[in-house]
């Protein structure tokens, strides 16, 4: 099975920082790979998929790059509602696996 | 507009069979490609995919849970029914069903989450 991990676990930010979260797969995925936001309570929402390609209605602030085994999840100018968990996961073979997840609180 | 809602008990006790149900509207499973999985998250940590059925009534299930689980289908009832058996306090978490996008294994809709407690 293919392992994710994320870096770092969690990062404190401040309205208008621009935060960088990186998920790395333990073998090659191409480009398989989506990332989700989940705030306390609520279930998880896709972000982006593809490793770049953004879901319909989310901000043009969030990015997605990457290939193979290394990928970043970007916001650039983070806003009050960005305050949450970020997941990653790898949507190449199967079982589905997510990465462990980043909080980004506030500073 | 797709939907999908969680039903089950909240507390269960240890050795008991667990019996979820994943309620959606929106789209059918008996449509060519659709997909509908239970993932589970135990309090604070991570994401798990647990099992999925495909509009064809294939079945996938998670290597390490694959002897407790069953996965089925109610496709008149827009129904997907998730059982697992011998619950242990471990098993406690927020159990999610999700759609899966067409052509890809990404989760593009989700239930809102149902918490089950295992306890004496």
């Amino acid at each position: 099975d293919i392992q994710m991990t994320q870096s770092p676990s969690s990062v404190s930010a401040s309205v208008g920082d621009r935060v960088t979260i990186t998920c790395r797969a333990s073998q090659g995925i191409s480009t398989w790979l989506a990332w989700y936001q989940q705030k306390p309570g609520k279930a998880p929402k896709l972000l982006i998929y593809a490793a770049s390609s953004l879901q319909s209605g989310v901000p043009s602030r969030f990015s997605g790059s990457g290939s193979g085994t290394d990928f970043t999840l970007t916001i650039s100018s983070l806003q009050p509602e960005d305050f949450a968990t970020y997941y990653c996961q790898q949507a190449s073979s199967f079982p589905p696996a997510f990465g462990p997840g980043t909080k980004v609180d506030i500073k | 507009q797709v939907t999908l809602k969680e039903s089950g008990p909240a507390l269960v006790k240890p050795t008991q069979t667990l019996t979820l149900t994943c309620t959606f509207s929106g789209f059918s499973l008996s449509t060519s490609g659709m997909r509908v999985n239970w993932i589970r998250q135990p309090p604070g940590k991570a994401l798990e995919w647990l099992a999925r059925i495909d509009w064809d009534d294939d079945k996938f299930y998670s290597t390490s849970l694959k002897t407790r689980l069953t996965i089925s289908k109610d496709t008149s009832k827009n129904q997907v029914v998730l059982t697992m058996t011998n619950m242990d306090p471990v098993d406690t978490a927020t159990y999610y069903c999700a759609r899966m996008i067409v052509g890809a294994t990404i989760f593009d809709y989700w239930g809102q989450g149902t918490l089950v407690t295992v306890s004496s």
